[in-house]
């Protein structure tokens, strides 16, 4: 079966830098998605890996590693609006045209306080 | 603004009545999802649709109807056969090309309360 682990909840002060590790065990692999969903709002895309190694844009980061089953995200100079849901989310499909199927994980809480 | 529309955002329904939730997109986009969010678990696909009038089931299926009528609709029924429907539904849509499939852009979501 699909399995795909995240921590349920991160505190950290603003300012600071928050790492949200994401392992999965999936039965195919054609990417790792990462979301931002404020309460009671649509998620929204961050970041996107398929290669092993660290995809960065502006304060967002995002990490690979298919041999370890293993990602992470990390958020830089953080701010009270980063408050929100980050969903880990891979794409386990093995043909292209069904690439948006996702599986995803629960959710990691990230809670700014000042 | 191009995007996608979910309404109702609150619905509330009696055991045993059959609702449809609506989702409009004006992206171009093929593909369409509808995904179920419960507190405490990750998104779980219903049903997705690559093309009009051909749609497959998702992991949790049972008890839900779709129609892909149009490119930019594609509407979701709650049936009274979904044993537990109070959730929060998202539908989504995205092009069909590699990486970009996998990059969902999601309505604001539809609340159910089953009362």
């Amino acid at each position: 079966g699909q399995n795909i682990d995240q921590p349920t909840e991160m505190t950290a002060t603003e300012g600071a830098i928050v790492q949200i590790n994401c392992t999965y065990q999936t039965s195919g692999f054609n990417g790792l998605f990462w979301y931002q969903q404020h309460a009671g709002e649509a998620p929204t895309f961050l970041s996107y890996n398929v290669l092993d190694g660290l995809e960065e844009k502006g304060r967002f980061s995002s990490f690979l590693s298919r041999s370890k089953g293993y990602s992470y995200l990390l958020l830089k100079e953080l701010q009270m609006k980063d408050s929100a849901s980050y969903l880990c989310a891979v794409s386990d499909q093995m043909t292209t045209d069904s690439w948006g199927k996702l599986q995803f994980g629960a959710g990691t809480q990230v809670v700014v306080t000042p | 603004d191009g995007g996608i529309t979910q309404s109702p955002k609150y619905l509330f329904r009696k055991e045993g009545q059959n609702v449809t939730l609506s989702c409009e997109q004006n992206l171009n986009h093929d593909a369409m999802y509808w995904y179920r969010q419960d507190p405490g678990q990750g998104l779980r696909l219903i049903y997705y649709s690559q093309i009009v009038n051909d749609f497959q089931k998702g992991d949790i299926a049972e008890g839900y109807s779709v129609s892909r009528e149009k490119k930019e609709s594609f509407p979701l029924t709650v049936t009274s056969a979904q044993k537990n429907p109070t959730a929060f539904y998202l539908c989504a849509s995205s092009i069909i090309s590699g990486r970009a499939s996998g990059e969902l852009f999601f309505g604001e979501g539809s609340r159910l309360t089953v009362l």
